[in-house]
């Protein structure tokens, strides 16, 4: 099993939808999480943390399920400006490097 | 602030060739990352260095060396370029177990 895994998509939803993206992680020992946003050929920015009470930013809502070991991501009101790729990320255990999700592209069209 | 800066943003080696990557962070971090993207793919892991001083492989060393100069300052030099290598690099830095920030980018072309 992959250490972190996303539906690569491409998900194409009209302006004005609500869409969600899930992503399943393989350590149960994992502390932090978060998603981040890649805009095409540009670096990752972080988009939310990911706390175990769940949070909200806005338009953008992330979960995180540790029972069954999987992080979620909904946008609600979808923008065309929202149209990228969405990156799942977790920290496992101790002093080691972010697993990244190979992510999930979103088309939001008008 | 600047965050997290690398240069150079475009290079064209030859087969051959070598270079080194620059980055450095105004951020404090102890933590500093290179990573590769080819199109389409997700990132992957090269090198990182915990904290000042060691440095450790990532998922795909091969072909790339690293110096954590000081805390600021986390090179990545390729010694002998191949067409294989050509990739968009990123460098990151990171405290603790919060979130990772990203370069820029260098976009690198081996012919």
């Amino acid at each position: 099993r992959k250490e972190v895994e996303q539906d690569p998509g491409p998900f194409n939803v009209p302006e004005g939808a609500t869409v969600a993206f899930n992503c399943t992680y393989s350590n149960s020992a994992s502390q932090s999480f978060f998603w981040y946003r890649q805009d095409c050929r540009k670096e990752p920015k972080l988009l939310m943390s990911v706390y175990s009470s769940g949070n909200e930013d806005g338009r953008f809502t992330a979960q995180l399920n540790r029972a069954s070991q999987y992080i979620s991501l909904l946008i609600r009101d979808s923008k065309l400006s929202d149209s990228a790729t969405y990156l799942c990320v977790v920290n496992a255990e101790g002093n080691t490097p972010l697993v990244f999700g190979k992510g999930t592209r979103l088309s939001v069209i008008a | 602030n600047a965050g997290v800066t690398q240069t150079p943003k475009f290079q064209v080696l030859k087969t051959g060739q070598s270079m080194t990557l620059q980055c450095a962070q105004d951020m404090n971090h102890n933590s500093m990352y290179w990573y590769r993207q080819d199109p389409g793919m997700g990132l992957r892991l090269i090198y990182y260095s915990a904290s000042e001083g060691t440095t450790d492989k990532g998922e795909v060393p091969n072909g790339y060396n690293v110096s954590r100069l000081n805390k600021r300052e986390f090179s990545l030099r390729l010694e002998s370029a191949a067409p294989s290598q050509t990739s968009v690099y990123f460098c990151a830095s990171q405290e603790g177990y919060y979130e990772q920030y990203f370069g820029p980018g260098t976009r690198l072309t081996v012919t």
